[in-house]
């Protein structure tokens, strides 16, 4: 089953503008990670935030976690027409190792 | 540097069929696990293999099972296939001993089943 949901499940918007996009979840965690999937294909992994932290950046990414309400936001700054694609929340609940508990998606379309 | 491979990249099957999809893994990693992914949905975990062991399992029924190679590699067989078995089927690696473990994914393998 999935481990919650992302909020929107479709998120359209033009070159330049801000992304944001948010995700819940379920159960207590050791990290959350955001995964990018380009027309059903394999994801790549963006960025990855431990429990204990509550903000980090790469590049033009920022995630936010507040596990107080179980939730997380990805902002893509500046985006372009390349950051379309589905972007996926996935979680590792505690006490389970790697095994990552996907949501159910964010799909991103950027327009020129 | 190889990123995490998989084969055959598409599949069609009938129902009852069996179907092997193959994983080979990140250069330096020693864990796999896999996934299945619904159209439209996000994936979900079946299992993760480490020391040519199963260590985890999804909610995924016995017609799913693994084998996880002395090269790290792995195979997901799916007996008695049915029509809700078809989807993009993922493979990630990942590597045991660091404090977190970021997987990474391969392309996947998309199997229709008629």
């Amino acid at each position: 089953s999935q481990q919650g949901e992302e909020d929107p499940q479709a998120l359209s918007i033009q070159e330049g503008e801000n992304a944001t996009m948010n995700c819940s979840y379920k159960t207590s965690i050791n990290n959350l990670q955001w995964y990018r999937q380009n027309s059903g294909r394999g994801l790549v992994h963006l960025i990855l935030i431990r429990s204990n932290e509550r903000e980090k950046h790469s590049g033009r990414l920022r995630v936010t976690l507040d596990t107080s309400k179980k939730s997380s936001s990805l902002l893509i700054t500046a985006s372009r027409a390349a950051d379309t694609a589905s972007y996926f929340c996935a979680t590792t609940a505690t006490g389970t190792a790697s095994k990552l508990t996907f949501g159910t998606g964010t799909r991103l379309q950027v327009t020129l | 540097d190889a990123g995490v491979t998989q084969s055959p990249t598409h599949l069609i099957k009938t129902r009852g069929q069996q179907v092997t999809l193959r994983c080979s893994p990140k250069s330096g990693h020693d864990t796999v696990s896999w996934y299945q992914q619904a159209l439209g949905q996000g994936p979900q975990f079946i299992f993760q293999y480490y020391e040519e062991e199963e260590r985890q399992r999804g909610n995924f029924p016995d017609r799913f099972s693994g084998h996880q190679f002395p090269n790290y590699s792995s195979e997901l067989n799916v007996n008695a296939l049915l029509l809700g078995d078809s989807a993009l089927y993922l493979c990630a690696s990942s590597q045991r001993g660091f404090s977190v473990e970021t997987q990474y994914f391969g392309p996947g393998t998309r199997l229709l089943v008629l």
